[in-house]
């Protein structure tokens, strides 16, 4: 089974600053299924980014990814009020497995 | 648009079973894989197993293997998860999500809809 690691398990910023999380698996994984989620509290996670890179529909483009082979990131330049809440990565390359989430809190 | 809508709220017993719906509506329920994740209180998300409703084949993460039946109706765009032989560490909030080709241009998918979530509380 591919684990996924994401770090911090939580970040504290200001709404403007930059967020870059982190999510590390255990063995290689084609950047194609590598996928990004927001979850906010009481709500069903969102999809945000497919294909390590690719903003779904909807999206705004102050979120990208990039990453390739066992190391992707998720970066927020500008944080806005709304985008306070928990990422999820997973990946598909072999199974499913979920990363374990990092909350971005309100610093 | 596509919707995904969940039976409500559960309480067991230890030892009990559970089944949870998934009623789908706005596509084509037969050709979209339906996939089931849980998520234990203040917890992340875990992948359970999937089922193709087209010819109902299965996938089970190896954790529920033996626990866990994933079927569906098609005459009624229903996904079903039911759960046996419930524990205590069972209790967690269960999502149906649909799995679909997500990239315009190549092979990626995601999940792109997903139920509201039915909390299954196991407690004596």
């Amino acid at each position: 089974e591919i684990v996924l690691t994401q770090s911090p398990g939580t970040l504290s910023l200001s709404p403007g600053e930059r967020a870059t999380l982190s999510c590390r698996a255990s063995q290689s994984v084609s950047s194609s299924y590598l996928v990004w989620y927001q979850q906010k509290p009481g709500q069903a996670p969102r999809l945000l980014i497919y294909g390590s890179s690719s903003r779904a529909t909807g999206i705004p483009d102050r979120f990208s990814g990039s990453g390739s082979g066992t190391d992707f990131t998720l970066t927020i330049s500008r944080l806005e009020t709304e985008d306070f809440a928990v990422y999820y990565c997973q990946q598909y390359g072999s199974s499913q497995t979920f990363g374990g989430g990092t909350k971005v809190e309100i610093k | 648009q596509v919707h995904l809508v969940q039976s409500g709220a559960e309480v067991k017993k230890p030892g009990a079973s559970v089944k949870v719906s998934c009623k789908t509506s706005g596509y084509t329920f037969g050709g979209y894989y339906m996939h089931w994740v849980r998520q234990a209180p203040g917890q992340g998300l875990e992948w359970m197993g999937s089922i193709y409703p087209n010819n109902g084949v299965t996938k089970y993460a190896q954790k529920f293997q033996g626990r866990v039946a994933m079927t569906r109706d098609t005459s009624i765009s229903t996904a079903y998860m039911e759960l046996r032989g419930l524990k205590s560490d069972d209790t967690a909030v269960y999502f149906c999500a649909r799995w679909a080709q997500v990239g315009p241009t190549i092979k990626v998918f995601a999940f792109d809809v997903w139920g509201q979530g039915t909390m299954v509380t196991v407690s004596s």
